[in-house]
C-alpha cells in the first residue's frame, strides 16, 4: 500500500510570507495528525483529524497555523504569515482507529 | 506534564558492537510506550511497541526493549550492530488514555562505522 505522503519535502520561505503543507494520508485511515520537529527539540504533536473533524487541536502552536481536511482525505497546513520559530520539521500521520501511526517523510520548512 | 528522557544525544559504534538505547519516560499510570527509527532521507518507522504482557519486546530487524515499570524505563537494545543501523531513534509514550497524542523523546543519532 502507498504510505502517507507530504508535499513538498522542502520549503524555504521569507519571514512574513505564506506556506502551505499538504499530507495525504494512507488511503482509508480515517485518523490523520500534523506534529511538528523544531531543530533540537523534540517531535511534538500538533493536532488531530478523525475524517475532516478536529478532533483535538491542543498542540496547535497559535492562530498563524491553520490546518484543513477537506472531504476527509488530504488535509493542509498553513502558516500564514511564517516566523523564524516556525522552522523545523512537520510531519503528518495517519493511523486506523487504535492502530500505531504510519508517518510520512515530513517537510523540512526553513524561515529566513 | 508527561515526558520522555532519551539519554544520548549521538551515539557511535562500530559494526559488530551490542547496542543500548536509553529512555525514560515520567508518568505513573498505564502507557504504551514505542520505538521509532528515522533511516535517512525516510519517513519514521515503528520499531517496536509495548502495550502489556511480556515486558521483553522483540521488533523489527533483530532490535528489543524491556520494559521495566519500577524504573519507568523501556531501553533500546540490539546485540550487533550493522552499519544499515545508522539511523536516528525516538522513543515515545502515549498515556492517559489517549491512543494517539505521543510524547516524543528528544532522539538519539546512531552512527554505525563501517
Amino acid at each position: 500500500e502507498a504510505g502517507v505522503t507530504q508535499f513538498p519535502s522542502h520549503s524555504v520561505i521569507e519571514k512574513g510570507q505564506t506556506v502551505t503543507l499538504r499530507c495525504d494520508p494512507i488511503s482509508g485511515h480515517d485518523n490523520l495528525y500534523w506534529y511538528r520537529r523544531v531543530m533540537g527539540k523534540e517531535i511534538k504533536f500538533l493536532l488531530h483529524f478523525v475524517k475532516e473533524s478536529k478532533q483535538d487541536e491542543s498542540g496547535m502552536p497559535n492562530n498563524r497555523f491553520l490546518a484543513e481536511r477537506t472531504g476527509g482525505t488530504y488535509s493542509t497546513l498553513k502558516v500564514q504569515p511564517a516566523e523564524l520559530e516556525d522552522s523545523g520539521v512537520y510531519f503528518c500521520a495517519s493511523s486506523l482507529n487504535n492502530s500505531p501511526l504510519h508517518f510520512g517523510n515530513g517537510t523540512r520548512l526553513t524561515v529566513t | 506534564a508527561q515526558s520522555v528522557s532519551q539519554h544520548n544525544h549521538h551515539v557511535i559504534l562500530s559494526e559488530a558492537a551490542s547496542l543500548e538505547l536509553g529512555c525514560n519516560y515520567s508518568y505513573g499510570g498505564t502507557v504504551n510506550l514505542f520505538w521509532y527509527v528515522q533511516y535517512p532521507g525516510q519517513h519514521l518507522q515503528l520499531l517496536l511497541k509495548y502495550f502489556s504482557g511480556d515486558p521483553l519486546v522483540k521488533g523489527i530487524k533483530g532490535f528489543e526493549a524491556e520494559f521495566i515499570k519500577s524504573k519507568f524505563s523501556f531501553n533500546l537494545r540490539k546485540p550487533s550492530v550493522q552499519w544499515s543501523d545508522t539511523a536516528e531513534y525516538f522513543c515515545a509514550v502515549i498515556s492517559g488514555g489517549s491512543n494517539y497524542k505521543l510524547t516524543f523523546g528528544k532522539g538519539t543519532l546512531l552512527t554505525v562505522n563501517p
